[in-house]
């Protein structure tokens, strides 16, 4: 499985940018990168994806390192209904296209 | 419109019995998927279904577990004969698509909190 690292946890002020970033030295050329959160007693939630350029969505922005090596998921003002668990995952293309989680950034947000 | 729906969400039950674990997928998804997360751990991916065969079953923990999805809606997890490691909370997602280079996003269920005494 292609290995993600990411800070066990980070914290942000109320409407402040946050950027959470994540290692994926070992990731091959068609892995692309996903990005879920889990807020406390739900089930994860789908943020972003991307394979080479950065993407935006109503949610968030990825920006994606040149040589793919590494990835920051971009919060543009955190709010209270930000504080959850952030995972990064190499999603491969190939067998059940299933996602393998890591332990994730716990990102508190203060008010 | 309707997200994937878990039942029950909590189930409390003694070592030794079995339980069953409903997934209602979004309507139209062919692909769906069971994990389970046990207290401060991440994500396990037990099995997959694209319609209603089971190509991988290969996380599954032990032969104590099956899965089974009928007309590519409903699918049922298993576990036989309890026991306390299996407490943990066992999600459910589904997407419209599998297969190679799909990127379809995984919708996930609350979760059933399973509890072994």
């Amino acid at each position: 499985d292609a290995k993600t690292t990411q800070p066990n946890s980070m914290e942000s002020n109320e409407e402040e940018p946050v950027h959470l970033p994540c290692n994926h030295s070992t990731i091959s050329g068609t892995d692309y990168i996903h990005w879920y959160r889990q807020l406390p007693s739900q089930g994860p939630e789908y943020v972003i994806h991307g394979l080479t350029s950065n993407v935006n969505n109503r949610m968030a922005s990825l920006a994606i390192a040149e040589d793919r090596k590494s990835s920051t998921l971009i919060l543009h003002r955190a709010t209270l209904r930000d504080a959850a668990v952030y995972y990064c995952i190499l999603r491969i293309q190939t067998g059940a296209n299933n996602l393998f989680f890591g332990t994730g950034t716990r990102l508190t947000v203060i008010p | 419109g309707a997200g994937v729906s878990q039942s029950p969400s909590n189930k409390v039950t003694e070592k030794g019995k079995d339980v069953e674990l409903r997934c209602d997928p979004i309507s139209g998804h062919t692909a769906l998927y069971w994990y389970r997360q046990s207290l401060g751990q991440g994500l396990e991916f037990l099995i997959y279904f694209q319609g209603n065969s089971a190509p991988d079953k290969s996380g599954l923990p032990s032969d104590r577990f099956s899965a089974e999805r009928t007309g590519g809606s409903v699918s049922t997890l298993t576990i036989q004969r309890t026991q306390q490691e299996d407490s943990a909370v066992y999600l459910c997602a589904s997407s419209s698509r599998t297969g190679f280079s799909s990127n379809q996003p995984q919708h996930f269920g609350d979760g059933t909190r399973l509890s072994i005494l």
